[in-house]
């Protein structure tokens, strides 16, 4: 079975620092890795994905995640963060099937 | 990019009534439709995968005659929580995948907030 864990509920940062959104991941095959920001009252939106290639993947907005598969994880990042980037984060992976497993959520509050 | 719409963004009505939400992929064909439940502050549960044409696989726990899902066309899948109560108070969420490979995201409407009194 696959599964997906962050760590942290919550992360703090001010703006104008890096953050970083930690995520790590259990398939059995090889892994099809996503990141989705949700604000308040909407749906996912995808920001970006790994599937082959490059272990550092550029995405939407001035994020990146890195692939590290010796240490199964994919922890999301910006050099420079945003107030407009609070918001809930989503961690997850598939492992060539249907089924997206989700991670449980990090709220990114990025304060003034 | 990829559009899913999702109608309505919000009901409350009264328990007993039977509710439906639906779920457009805009710009593309959706072969496979995705029904997830969120509560607060908490991770997405998916609650069935539908396959235009097919019958919705359930995930565990989940009522199907309660929570009916149809997908009929290629760009339309409906959800209807039947006789709701207000435990089934929920935000819920559609997705929709064009392509059956894994490496595609899924992309999804903007949620229905559902809330029973």
């Amino acid at each position: 079975a696959q599964s997906v864990a962050q760590p942290e509920d919550q992360v703090n940062v001010a703006e104008g620092n890096p953050l970083t959104v930690k995520c790590t991941y259990s398939v059995s095959g090889n892994p099809y890795l996503f990141w989705y920001v949700q604000y308040p009252n909407r749906g996912l939106q995808f920001l970006l994905k790994y599937i082959t290639g490059d272990n550092l993947v550029k995405g939407s907005y001035g994020f990146e995640a890195e692939f590290n598969k010796s240490q199964t994880s994919f922890h999301l990042k910006k050099p420079s963060a945003l107030v407009s980037d609070s918001a809930l984060y989503f961690c997850a992976v598939r492992d060539g099937g249907n089924m997206l497993t989700f991670g449980g959520g990090t709220r990114l509050m990025v304060k003034p | 990019g990829a559009v899913v719409s999702q109608h309505p963004s919000r009901v409350i009505c009264k328990s007993g009534t039977s509710v439906k939400i639906e779920c457009r992929s805009l710009d593309f064909q959706a072969t496979t439709m995705f029904w997830y439940r969120q509560f607060p502050k908490k991770s997405l549960m998916l609650m069935a995968t539908s396959n235009e044409g097919s019958k919705a696989t359930y995930e565990q726990g989940v009522e199907k005659d309660k929570f009916l899902i149809n997908h009929a066309s290629l760009t339309l899948s409906t959800l209807t929580v039947t006789s709701a109560h207000p435990e089934d108070s929920s935000f819920y969420i559609c997705s929709a995948r064009g392509d059956s490979s894994s490496n595609q995201p899924q992309h999804f409407g903007d949620g229905t907030r559902l809330s029973i009194l």
